[in-house]
């Protein structure tokens, strides 16, 4: 069964551009989050996608946005990039389902470096 | 506000030894944990996991105890083997339609050979 898959892995922008992200999560999988990893605020919830709607959201500006696709697969953008946001990416997959069993699967994650 | 917090930045142990990692949480919504492991460069891989019903769980070497009371878990390992050295992260969420995991800042356990 495959993992969680993030593309690109790696990207370098430049200031003011925008940028787009991939997640592909696992087969079966129907929510879809998306986390910023840096040194200094470590992990940090950005977005949660379910059913093509976003379910809940982080406190990150508007500059961060989302969506879902039918096949479940999701993208995030962000737009007017800054020098803060170089980080690593995450994405995790989790089966939705009743009872508290609903444990994320995180990908490889996309490393932005914003220069 | 930080809601998960992993009071050690490090913790060193020796091959064969028990590793102890630590997390504190705040809020009392809270009702399920769980801790993951992360190699640099790659995701976290999720470890293991408890419900706040439970002050226990257990698989194989990895075990995690939750002391509602204290608002306090941890994770131990035994025995420590050199492939265990990662960056170790708490995490918890909120039972409910929403997925959203705090994470506590991490621990780096390195196993000394």
């Amino acid at each position: 069964k495959a993992g969680v898959t993030q593309t690109p892995r790696y990207l370098i922008k430049t200031r003011g551009q925008q940028v787009t992200l991939s997640c592909s999560p696992i087969s079966g999988h129907r929510s879809v989050s998306w986390y910023q990893q840096t040194p200094g605020q470590g992990l940090q919830f950005l977005f949660e996608y379910f059913s093509e709607t976003q379910r809940n959201k982080g406190n990150f500006p508007g500059r961060f946005s989302g969506r879902q696709f039918s096949n479940s697969r999701s993208e995030m953008n962000v737009s007017t990039l800054e020098l803060g946001d170089s980080a690593l990416y995450l994405c995790a997959s989790s089966l939705i389902g009743g009872g508290l069993n609903t444990e994320a699967f995180f990908g490889q994650g996309t490393r932005l470096t914003v220069v | 506000d930080q809601q998960v917090k992993q009071n050690s930045p490090s913790l060193s142990v020796q091959e064969g030894r028990i590793s102890i990692l630590n997390c504190d949480y705040t809020n009392s919504m809270f009702d399920y944990f769980l801790w993951y492991k992360k190699y640099p460069a790659e995701g976290p891989t999720f470890l293991i996991s408890i419900s706040s019903i439970k002050d226990k769980n257990e698989d194989g070497r990895f075990t995690v105890f939750l002391n509602k009371s204290a608002k306090h878990l941890s994770l131990h390992i035994v025995p420590s083997q050199p492939g265990d050295s990662a960056v170790y992260f708490c995490a918890a969420k909120i039972s409910g339609s929403a997925r959203q995991l705090t994470f506590g800042s991490g621990t780096q356990l390195t196993v000394l050979p």
